[in-house]
This record gives C-alpha cells, structure tokens and sequence, in this order.
C-alpha cells in the first residue's frame, strides 16, 4: 500500500458526459501528479500540482481539468467524455519540491469506462 | 513524442534465472533515471533509480546500469521469482524539468 488513495476505483459514464476523479495523496506530500494509462500503453503524464498551484503541465487535453485543495487533495474533471478517453487514472505523490527527481509514489488508479 | 522506450514487449524467463529488462532514451540531457514495477491492477510501483553520475546501483535482487554512450538503461533481476512477473517501465527525467516520462513497459512472464 502506497499510502495514496484514489476514489471510485471503477467508473462507467456515457459519451459527452463530465467525471470527478479524487486522489488523496500520502500523509506529508504536497505534490500531486496525474496520469493517463490507455490498454498496453505506458503512462502518460497530464499534470502536477505542488501545494495547490500548477507546476507542470503534460499531455492534458482543453476539457480536463484538475485542481489540488488546501488539505491537499487533488481531483481530476473529465468533461465532454470521448470514447478515447476511457483509461486507467493514476495519481501519484512526492514529498517535496515536486522536482523529477522526487519519488513518485502512485495510488491504485481509476480505471475509466466511456460507453 | 516520447524519448524513452523499451526494446521489447514481452519478456519470458524460468523461474530462478536472471532477468534483463532493457530501456533506451534519447534525450542526452535526461539524468534521472527510474524503473516502476506494476502488477495487474495495481499502480506502478517505484523500484530503483539511478542518476546520471552513475553507472550502476544495486538494490535489493535488483541491480540497475546506465550506459550514457549508447543511451542505453538495463534492470536486471536475480532469481526471478513469480512475483515478479508484472509490467517494468522505465522512466526518465530531462535536467531542469519537473516531470518524468515513462517509456511504454515490457511485460515479464515467469515459466515455471
């Protein structure tokens, strides 16, 4: 166990619709990374939160969004779902400066249905 | 694009041998170099690292090579064990970036 925590493990929606994902991050870390994972694909990194601002941005498309809150969490927004979107989303946490050298430690993800 | 990838897809090695994961890059500036294991269903999960002033760092069964002249990153398992059959990523970070990108993973299959 990680120490991360992500919520709802599982999610099917339809097309066109808008999903809330949620990461907790471990107790003390105050950077947040998500993560796009599509099937026998690597991971692709969307974002990065270090105490509440934006400090990295990846391949994330116009209708994501996410946002870290002052206890720290993070979520994700998913709007105007493609069928190209469904994926597993991961969230990971570091302690630090959030720097690519910090140890980045992942949550269980969310796998993501788009019917 | 991505600058890090993997030399192959899938791995098969009987139980107790060694096993030899391969990772190239191509960006000469990255200098942080990370290996995650992840388990079916389960979030990548850090294994070891390795900095750019380094040619090698041993872990625990693990034991990991950087060869900066080729670009070439090697995570080699001693006495493969069952457990350890799951999806190597390798990962690197560009000097000056905040960011890690992975490479796309080699599944390693245990015979038994």
């Amino acid at each position: 166990d990680s120490g991360v925590t992500q919520t709802p493990k599982h999610l099917i929606t339809a097309t066109g619709q808008r999903v809330t994902l949620r990461c907790s991050p471990r107790s003390g870390d105050l950077s947040v990374y998500w993560y796009q994972q599509s099937l026998d694909q690597g991971l692709q990194f969307l974002i990065q939160y270090y105490n509440g601002e934006e400090r990295a941005k990846g391949n994330i498309l116009e209708r994501f969004s996410a946002q870290q809150f002052p206890d720290l969490h993070s979520e994700l927004n998913l709007s105007s779902l493609e069928l190209g979107d469904s994926a597993l989303y991961f969230c990971a946490s570091s302690s630090s400066g959030g720097r690519g050298t910090d140890t980045q430690y992942f949550g269980p993800g969310t796998r993501l249905t788009v019917l | 694009g991505e600058s890090v990838g993997l030399h192959l897809p899938t791995l098969s090695v009987q139980e107790g041998d060694n096993s030899i994961i391969n990772c190239a890059y191509s960006n000469s500036a990255s200098d942080y170099f990370i290996w995650y294991k992840q388990e079916s269903g389960k979030g990548p999960q850090f294994i070891i690292d390795i900095r750019s002033n380094m040619d090698k760092r041993q872990g625990q069964r693990v034991t990991v090579l950087l060869n900066k002249t080729v670009k070439h990153l090697s995570l080699q398992i001693a006495a493969t064990q069952p457990g350890d059959s799951a999806v190597y990523f390798c990962a690197e970070n560009i000097r000056g970036d905040d960011k890690i990108i992975f490479g796309k993973g080699t599944r390693l299959h245990i015979l038994p």
